[in-house]
């Protein structure tokens, strides 16, 4: 079975202060994603990864960055959090080539910016 | 991007089969309709996707009306673990999922 594990389930972080999440995979997919997910919003993706040091934008982009260093971690980090980055981050991972690929997703971290 | 309208929520009894409506008027010849679900806390969860013919997998069966224009999520014996949002999207061309606000299906005793 793919497994998709995230570093932290709850996080709690000041403003301003600078939060990795990481996220590794270990079913060798090429595809990486990140999203949040906020009550009302659904699920939004952030960046995505079609293979090691290549990230691409999401659709909201903003006061995020990525790294893909590795072909199994995808990092998403807020260089100076702010408190409507408040929300769920959800990692995802999926095969490469066809676009209509299945992403397994991981357990989600729930992050608290005060 | 073709988009989805579900209703927002359903409730199914308890051993009943759960069937859980999608409208994708818009779709595309190429384009998939994937199903997945969120139990509460927990990331989503990959069910089953189809593009024309009816699928079936240990989960759920996935029906797709002839014009695709809609398509059936059957749950054919709830349980109460099946309690969650379920979502229905349309795979667009630059293959990202787009999640809508999906129907929340409460399984009851």
């Amino acid at each position: 079975d793919v497994k998709v594990t995230q570093s932290s389930r709850y996080l709690v972080k000041r403003t301003g202060e600078k939060v990795f999440l990481e996220c590794v995979q270990d079913m060798d997919h090429e595809n990486m994603f990140w999203y949040r997910q906020d009550p009302g919003l659904g699920l939004r993706l952030i960046y995505f990864s079609y293979d090691v040091k290549m990230k691409e934008k999401g659709d909201i982009p903003e006061g995020y960055s990525v790294s893909r260093e590795k072909k199994e971690r995808f990092s998403l980090i807020l260089e100076s959090a702010s408190t409507n980055q408040t929300s769920m981050y959800l990692c995802a991972s999926s095969l490469a080539g066809a676009l209509q690929e299945t992403q397994y997703f991981g357990p989600g971290t729930r992050l608290l910016v005060l | 991007d073709a988009k989805t309208t579900q209703p927002p929520s359903m409730d199914c009894a308890e051993g009943r089969a759960a069937n859980l409506p999608c409208n994708h008027s818009t779709i595309s010849g190429n384009e998939y309709v994937y199903w997945y679900r969120q139990i509460h806390s927990q990331g989503p969860q990959y069910i089953i996707h189809g593009l024309k013919n009816n699928e079936t997998n240990e989960m759920a069966s996935l029906i797709i009306t002839e014009d695709r224009k809609s398509s059936t999520l059957i749950l054919p014996h709830a349980t109460l673990r099946d309690t969650a949002v379920y979502y229905c999207i349309v795979l667009n061309q630059g293959g990202k999922l787009i999640f809508g606000q999906g129907t929340e299906l409460s399984v009851k005793p």
